[in-house]
């Protein structure tokens, strides 16, 4: 079982639409939680964190929820400037170490106009 | 902003060589990061390191090594190189401890003749 599992896509949604990505993870010793954002041929960039109580950034509202370990990404009003990979990103791996992330393979997005 | 620097965006080497990947942080981060990332496989650690002169393996250490002699800088060594190294490769630093989101390079994309 992989340690951080998306769906792969792709979404193919039209402009405006709401979209949501979901991430789960096998880590029940995490504590920080990101979504990073990867456009084609460039490297990942950090999206936002994801919070225990849920938390917004304009558009976009990530949510977590532990018990199920269970993360979510919901955006509102999708922008062609929206499509990208989606990764989902946990603390801890293989090394046992809290400095490590650890990474899904990404959801593939592409907003239609 | 955090800027980390890849010596190289394009890389093509022979098989059998010995190669090296540069990468400098500017933020004096503690913690720094190598990465290669194929398609269908997502972002896979190889080496991270915490202070200066220490390195632990992550998920696909073999055939690499690493080397941090000086707090902004971390080296990834190929001591000689195959076909199956072909890959993107990330580098990526983050503060002190653990818990905090990566900040990448640019990638320095690396064929292997």
């Amino acid at each position: 079982r992989k340690e951080v599992e998306q769906d792969p896509g792709p979404f193919n949604v039209p402009e405006g639409a709401t979209v949501a990505f979901n991430c789960t993870y096998s880590n029940s010793a995490s504590q920080s939680f990101f979504w990073y954002r990867q456009d084609c041929r460039k490297e990942p960039k950090l999206l936002m964190s994801v919070y225990s109580s849920g938390n917004e950034d304009g558009r976009f509202t990530a949510q977590l929820n532990r018990a199920s370990q269970y993360i979510s990404l919901l955006i509102r009003d999708s922008k062609l400037s929206d499509s990208a990979t989606y990764l989902c990103v946990v603390n801890g791996g293989s090394s046992g170490s809290a400095r490590q992330l650890t990474f899904g393979s990404g959801t593939q997005l592409t907003v239609l106009p | 902003d955090v800027k980390v620097t890849q010596s190289s965006r394009y890389l093509v080497k022979r098989t059998g060589e010995k190669v090296f990947l540069e990468c400098v942080q500017d933020m004096d981060h503690e913690n720094m990061f190598w990465y290669r990332q194929d398609p269908g496989l997502g972002l896979r650690l190889i080496y991270f390191s915490y202070d200066v002169k220490m390195k632990e393996k992550g998920d696909i250490p073999e055939g690499y090594s690493v080397s941090r002699e000086k707090k902004e800088r971390f080296s990834l060594i190929l001591e000689s190189a195959s076909t199956n190294q072909t890959s993107m490769y990330l580098c990526a630093s983050s503060p002190t401890g653990g818990y905090q989101p990566q900040h990448f390079g640019d990638g320095t994309r690396l064929s292997i003749l």
